[in-house]
């Protein structure tokens, strides 16, 4: 009965190495999120998704994509994986534009 | 570009004492606002939502929100050890649906 699932809850890999991280959320909702939180534990936003509509911050570099098969997932996919790229990232959803975001698990990236 | 500011802390209150959080944000049209609670490991969950001015209130939990001064609060009564943990502070609205997150602020609550 999970609201916001990710998978993989840890993930460990080389630098180079190309890895996708997969979301999933079964509440119906609009919108879909990806964070990343660093070792200071700021959240910063990545990317959402609505209505096929996608907006994506402009300071996230494009090794990253997200790709949504549908409205219930919002899968990252990241090419080319450097050591910065270690933290926590993170999936909500919100039912509309203006109300909360419930997120997921969060996927551990560490990159050695 | 919107800001969500936040002192870091820690924030260290005895059980049983009122926690105070605060937080400021820079865009005077954001229109909806969230706490959220994060234990370390763990992912951020909802406190609490608000979206007009004043008090709302659930349980020990209440949040207040001043718009003109571009002001949130949590207040924490009857702080209990389970309470210690990264709170959040998110804002969104004013053209963006996207929420934005200050950087938190760790509460301790000591027996």
């Amino acid at each position: 009965d999970t609201a916001v699932s990710q998978t993989p809850k840890y993930l460990v890999t080389q630098m180079g190495n190309d890895k996708s991280i997969k979301c999933e959320q079964n509440l119906g909702h609009d919108t879909m999120y990806w964070y990343k939180q660093d070792s200071k534990k700021f959240l910063k936003i990545m990317f959402s998704y609505n209505n096929k509509e996608l907006i994506i911050n402009e300071t996230v570099p494009n090794r990253f994509s997200p790709k949504s098969p549908d409205k219930a997932h919002l899968n990252l996919h990241i090419n080319s994986l450097e050591l910065g790229d270690s933290a926590v990232y993170f999936c909500a959803s919100s039912p509309a534009m203006n109300t909360e975001a419930f997120f997921g698990q969060g996927t551990r990236l560490t990159v050695v | 570009q919107k800001e969500v500011e936040q002192n870091s802390g820690p924030l260290s209150v005895p059980e049983g004492a009122i926690a105070s959080l605060n937080c400021t944000y820079s865009d005077r049209v954001s229109q909806s606002f969230f706490w959220y609670r994060q234990y370390s490991g763990k992912s951020p969950e909802l406190i609490m939502s608000i979206y007009s001015n004043g008090d709302k209130e659930d349980g020990r939990f209440t949040a207040q929100l001043n718009k003109a001064s571009q002001y949130v609060s949590l207040l924490i009564r009857d702080s209990q050890p389970s309470d210690s943990a990264t709170y959040l502070c998110a804002v969104k609205g004013g053209g963006s649906y996207i929420p934005t997150f200050g950087r938190g602020t760790s509460l301790i609550v000591h027996p």
